[in-house]
């Protein structure tokens, strides 16, 4: 079975610090790769998505992830954060074939002004 | 856009009641999927559906039922809930027309406490 692992749980930084938020996932097949973040309040929303080609995705907000297959990690990127941008973020993974993602446990990310 | 709705915001219960949460999509999706969001586990997978009439277990389908008589809708069903089920409930729908569009799209969740 497939499994998503993100190492950090809690994330404390102050505006305008980089942020790298870790993702590795355990299956050996061909996968889609996804981040969602959920705003306070507000609903879970896909930031950035990886299905094939270049391993670097942009999303939205300037967030960009890399895929790195022989690592089986899909780490999320920005370099420069906001405090708009305090938030839950997920990784998520899914199977070529299946239909459902299974995600990561989530990373809350606190930014302070 | 894709607008995915979800019958209540919050929702308090007694323990042994039934509950039935509802979740409506908009954009004729084939897929929907029913997740329950707990502190520290994310989202873990109750039940999907593929299909009109057609569902699947996922990860934790204990103490759930599902239901899809329309394809717009995916009904949870809590038979008899109790105090562990209390969490917050997501629904997400997506297409399977291509697998380009594999996007979940989410509803606000539902609150759930079961007393």
């Amino acid at each position: 079975a497939q499994s998503v692992s993100q190492h950090n749980h809690h994330v404390i930084l102050s505006e305008a610090a980089s942020l790298e938020l870790g993702c590795n996932y355990s299956y050996g097949g061909t996968v889609n790769l996804f981040w969602y973040v959920q705003y306070p309040g507000q609903h879970l929303q896909l930031l950035l998505k990886y299905f094939s080609g270049d391993p670097l995705v942009k999303g939205i907000k300037g967030f960009e992830a890399e895929f790195i297959k022989s690592k089986f990690s899909f780490n999320l990127r920005k370099p420069s954060v906001q405090w708009s941008d305090t938030a839950e973020y997920f990784c998520a993974v899914k199977a070529t074939g299946r239909r459902a993602l299974t995600f990561g446990s989530g990373t809350r990310l606190q930014v302070q002004p | 856009d894709v607008k995915v709705t979800q019958s209540s915001r919050y929702l308090v219960k007694r323990t042994g009641e039934k509950v039935f949460l509802e979740c409506v999509q908009d954009m004729d999706h084939e897929n929907m999927f029913w997740y329950r969001q707990d502190p520290g586990l994310g989202l873990r997978l109750i039940y999907f559906s593929y299909d009109v009439k057609m569902k699947e277990k996922g990860d934790i389908p204990e103490g759930y039922s599902v239901s899809r008589e329309k394809k717009e809708r995916f009904s949870l069903i809590l038979e008899s809930a109790s105090t562990n089920q209390t969490s917050m409930y997501l629904c997400a729908s997506s297409s399977s027309r291509a697998q380009s569009t594999d996007t979940q799209y989410f509803g606000p969740g539902t609150r759930l406490t079961v007393l």
